[in-house]
């Protein structure tokens, strides 16, 4: 069935400097959503993308949907402290439908920024 | 605008007991979907209402179950709690669902079983 791998787990980085993760499948999607959560809350979106090759940016956050459709890329530039979460891609779920109503979640990557 | 909705916000409850949970969507979103969320198993589906119709349901047994409201508002059940069944739970609401419709969260509940 469909698997979303996102690496690296965790990071530790400096305040100011940037950041990249992904997110790979073996199956192709046609929708890949970056989320971030925050302890104790429900996640947020960032960034959806649609379209394969698609660059979409939200501030100092920049998310690219793979040629392939089997992949995405989360970039954060110039990091903050407030970055700190754990950000998910997730993409719909076409064991149960496909669409944004059920999504297939990665297991997320856990940002931590020193000061 | 105000967001996603959830009650209770934390809730303990027995083994053995049943459980109802409770979800708000965003004004004018017509798709809810419910997640289960463990530190081991990450964010799941459980199932999504539309219409007051079950559209689709993710592989949980019967003990989880759920119904929504005209007013779009949506309600999930657990019977015959387990100690698994420990998790945040959250809503999240889309307008129609679809691939294109962005779907946005609750803050969750944090269900405890002991």
């Amino acid at each position: 069935g469909q698997q979303l791998n996102q690496s690296p787990q965790s990071m530790f980085i400096q305040e100011g400097e940037d950041v990249s993760m992904n997110c790979t499948s073996s199956s192709i999607f046609n929708t890949w959503l970056w989320y971030k959560q925050d302890p104790g809350e429900g996640p947020v979106l960032l960034i959806a993308l649609y379209k394969a090759g698609e660059l979409t940016s939200n501030g100092r956050l920049t998310a690219q949907f793979g040629i392939t459709r089997k992949d995405s890329f989360l970039n954060i530039s110039a990091s903050i402290p407030s970055d700190v979460g754990i950000y998910f891609c997730a993409g719909p779920d076409f064991n149960y439908g496909g669409s944004q109503g059920n999504l297939i979640f990665g297991k997320g990557t856990k940002l931590s920024v020193k000061p | 605008k105000a967001g996603v909705t959830q009650t209770p916000r934390y809730l303990i409850k027995t083994r053995g007991q049943q459980v109802t949970l409770s979800c708000s969507p965003i004004s004018g979103h017509r798709s809810v979907s419910w997640y289960q969320q463990t530190p081991g198993q990450g964010l799941q589906f459980l199932f999504e209402y539309f219409s007051e119709t079950q559209r689709n349901k993710g592989n949980f047994p019967g003990r989880f179950s759920g119904r929504q409201f005209s007013n779009s508002r949506s309600e999930m059940n657990v019977s015959t709690l387990e100690l698994g069944d420990s998790a945040l739970y959250l809503c999240a609401s889309s307008w129609s669902g679809d691939l294109d419709t962005e779907a946005f969260f609750g803050q969750g509940t944090r269900l405890t079983v002991v």
